[in-house]
């Protein structure tokens, strides 16, 4: 295990269509953590899972967004509708329960044209 | 989670120390201190973290003041390579990490 693994590196779309990202975290890691990083900002926090479970939501989650991971292993993330405010870095990290250290992807960057 | 202060840019050269600030006097008692890089097109990178005592691993060493209110992160050796915005925050082992806008340190040749 190699680490924290996103998938794609880079996505380019028109406005309008729908996206969707995969976060393969550490397999032993049941936190999964979702970030939003634009130019010359310091990453936002999204929401987090334990396990398969969703526990937090940030109001940045507009009802366009939606994240899952069904067996609590991988997550996806989704963006409905794409708007060019959505063009960022999407970064996910994954973290033991009590682990002091999050480990990040390297993110995927979406550009909306 | 305590909201910390930082220089918004510092430089340094290659090959000497580099201490970058944090300011966190709202710190609570159960809150540790973190530190975090980002290095360009990278997501974050854990650094260390630290509770009252100093601290040091293989990347860096952690000082706190002993009222806890400011802490400083040492890069003994800087190289091209530290070259990065670097985070500080306080948080519980239980919070989640959340990001201020950091220091972004320049090591020159």
């Amino acid at each position: 295990d190699t680490g924290v693994s996103q998938d794609p590196r880079h996505k380019i779309t028109k406005r309008g269509q729908n996206v969707t990202f995969r976060c393969d975290p550490i397999s032993e890691h049941n936190r999964l953590y979702w970030y939003r990083q634009t130019l010359g900002q310091g990453p936002e926090f999204l929401t987090y899972f334990q396990n398969e479970a969703q526990l937090e939501k940030s109001r940045l989650l507009s009802d366009r967004f939606s994240a899952e991971r069904p067996k609590g292993s991988f997550s996806t993330l989704e963006i409905q509708r794409t708007e060019q405010g959505d063009s960022a870095m999407y970064l996910c990290a994954s973290s033991l329960p009590l682990d002091y250290g999050y480990t990040f992807g390297s993110g995927t960057r979406l550009t909306v044209v | 989670d305590a909201k910390t202060t930082q220089p918004p840019s510092m430089d340094c050269a290659e090959g000497r120390a580099a201490n970058l600030p944090c300011n966190h006097s709202t710190i609570s008692g159960n809150e540790y201190v973190y530190w975090y890089r980002q290095i360009h097109s990278q997501g974050p990178q854990y650094i260390i973290h630290g509770l009252k005592n100093n601290e040091t691993n293989e990347m860096a060493s952690l000082i706190i003041t002993e009222d806890r209110k400011s802490s400083t992160l040492i890069l003994p050796h800087a190289t091209l390579r530290d070259t990065a915005v670097y985070y500080c925050f306080g948080k519980t082992s239980y919070d989640k990490v959340i990001f201020g806008p950091g220091t972004s340190l320049s090591v020159i040749p």
